[in-house]
C-alpha cells in the first residue's frame, strides 16, 4: 500500500514565524502535492511537483515556498506565518498523468 | 473553469438503509472522477476511481456511476452501517494532475 506520511498531526506557530511542513512517500511516485483545506471552501491545490527540483504554482500560491530535493519527499514553506494561514494542510502523491491520489493524515495548522 | 457541486451537504439515515450521494460538474470533458471518504481530522482515502470512458466501478458496498454527457456522479452504498459515518467527497481531473477540481463534501451519518 502507499504510505505519505506527514511529519506532525498538530502544530502551534506565532504570527511571523517560518514553518516547514514535511511530506514523504514511500511508492516512488512522481507527482506530489500540497492542499489545504478550509470549511465551506473545500480543497485548494497550493503547489505541486511533478519531478525532483521542478515545481508549479497552483491555485492559492501566495505566501507559501515549496522544496522537493529527493523524490520521495516533498516540503511545504510558510516564509511568515500569518494568521489567514491556520487551515488543515494535505500532502499528496501520484502517479505520472494523476490518475489515483494518496493523501497524508493532514497537518492541522493554528497560527496564533 | 469547472466547477463541482455535492448535494445534500450533510445527510443522516438509519443503519442498513441503501444511500445515494450526488456529485455534479460543470464541463464534461473530464478524464476521470474519484470519490474519497474523509474521517473528521483526518486525510483523504481514496474509495473509487472511474475513467471518462467507464460508467461504473464497484467495490464491495459501493458502486460509482458516471453520466459525463449530464455532468453527473453517484455513490451508492449499500446495507449502510455506523462505521461508514464521514465526509465523502468527489473530485474530478479535467486535464492532468494539476486540473483536479474537489467538491466540499457530503457528511454522512448513519445511525445505529
Amino acid at each position: 500500500d502507499v504510505k505519505v506520511t506527514q511529519s506532525s498531526r498538530y502544530l502551534v506557530k506565532r504570527t511571523g514565524e517560518k514553518v516547514f511542513l514535511e511530506c514523504v512517500q514511500d511508492m516512488d511516485h512522481e507527482n506530489m502535492f500540497w492542499y489545504r483545506q478550509d470549511p465551506g471552501l473545500g480543497l485548494r491545490l497550493i503547489y505541486f511537483s511533478y519531478d525532483v527540483k521542478m515545481k508549479e504554482k497552483g491555485d492559492i500560491p501566495e505566501g507559501y515556498s515549496v522544496s522537493r530535493e529527493k523524490k520521495e519527499r516533498f516540503s511545504l514553506i510558510l516564509e511568515s506565518a500569518s494568521t489567514n494561514q491556520t487551515s488543515m494542510y494535505l500532502c499528496a502523491s501520484s502517479l505520472p498523468r494523476g490518475l489515483v491520489l494518496f493523501f497524508g493524515s493532514g497537518t492541522q495548522l493554528s497560527v496564533l | 473553469k469547472q466547477e463541482v457541486t455535492q448535494i445534500p451537504a450533510a445527510l443522516s439515515v438509519p443503519e442498513g438503509e441503501n444511500l445515494v450521494l450526488n456529485c455534479s460538474f460543470t464541463d464534461s470533458a473530464i478524464y476521470n472522477l474519484q470519490w474519497f471518504r474523509q474521517d473528521p481530522g483526518k486525510g483523504l482515502t481514496s474509495l473509487l476511481l472511474i475513467q471518462s470512458s467507464q460508467r461504473e466501478q464497484t467495490s464491495g458496498r459501493l458502486n460509482a456511476s458516471l453520466d459525463k454527457s449530464s455532468g453527473r456522479s453517484t455513490l451508492y452504498i449499500a446495507a449502510s452501517q455506523p462505521g461508514d459515518s464521514a465526509t465523502y467527497l468527489c473530485a474530478v481531473n479535467s486535464g492532468g494532475y494539476q486540473k483536479v477540481t474537489f467538491g466540499i463534501g457530503t457528511k454522512l451519518q448513519v445511525i445505529p
